[in-house]
């Protein structure tokens, strides 16, 4: 069965600190993994896709890495925001598939920044 | 927001009542869903449509209806509620881009509906 576990389940940091969320994945075969982040009472927002061949890519104070071969793919968030307060969910659709109808969705990492 | 509307945002229904929820888009997306969100799951996929008038299961469609007579509407019906059906209801369209050699579908999401069956 496809699966996407996401750690922690929740983290609290300081306004202006960075931090790194991570997710392991075991959908087979793979094409892509998406980053979203939903804000409370929301819906989720596509923040980067990252196709298999492409290690790290960045946006803004984002960066999303990816290593497919051990199924790993990180969020680092730096210079935290009060409005980076979100959960953010990582996202994997099976490669042979291109109806987007059979995505694997994580249960996210609640992230909390404050003062 | 792609341009996705839900109505109502907030429903409290009663068990045993009919409840339909509704999805609007403005961008004539051809792939429309149905997520349900609940505290300990990720989000899952209760139907889809892949045009108007067709329609698939996803993976908790039991006690859950759907019907597409247009491209811009998409409405989930569950014929009758049920406590287990409280939860969070999102629609999302899936637009597909061409980057680098390759295709992805992204999915972009409604702001949602919360629904309490009491």
């Amino acid at each position: 069965k496809n699966q996407v576990e996401q750690s922690p389940q929740s983290l609290i940091i300081l306004e202006g600190k960075n931090c790194t969320l991570q997710c392991n994945y075991t959908v087979s075969p793979f094409s892509n993994l998406r980053w979203y982040k939903q804000d409370t009472g929301r819906g989720p927002v596509s923040l980067t896709i990252m196709t298999f061949s492409e290690n790290t890519k960045s946006n803004g104070r984002y960066t999303a890495t990816l290593d497919a071969d051990t199924k790993q793919s990180s969020l680092h968030i730096t210079a935290s925001q009060l409005s980076d307060s979100a959960s953010y969910i990582c996202v994997v659709p099976p490669g042979n598939t291109g109806t987007a109808s059979k995505l694997t969705f994580g249960t996210g990492t609640r992230l909390q920044v404050t003062l | 927001d792609a341009g996705i509307t839900q109505s109502p945002r907030h429903k409290v229904t009663e068990t045993g009542t009919p409840v339909t929820l509704r999805c609007h888009q403005t961008e004539n997306h051809r792939y429309m869903y149905w997520y349900r969100q609940d505290p300990g799951h990720g989000l899952r996929l209760i139907h889809y449509s892949y045009g108007v008038k067709d329609t698939d299961k996803g993976e908790v469609s039991d006690g859950y209806s759907v019907s597409r007579s247009k491209t811009e509407d998409f409405l989930l019906t569950l014929e009758s509620a049920t406590s287990s059906q409280t939860s969070v209801y999102f629609c999302a369209i899936s637009s597909t881009q061409h980057r680098s050699g390759f295709t992805t579908d992204t999915q972009y999401f409604g702001p949602g509906t919360r629904l309490t069956v009491l």
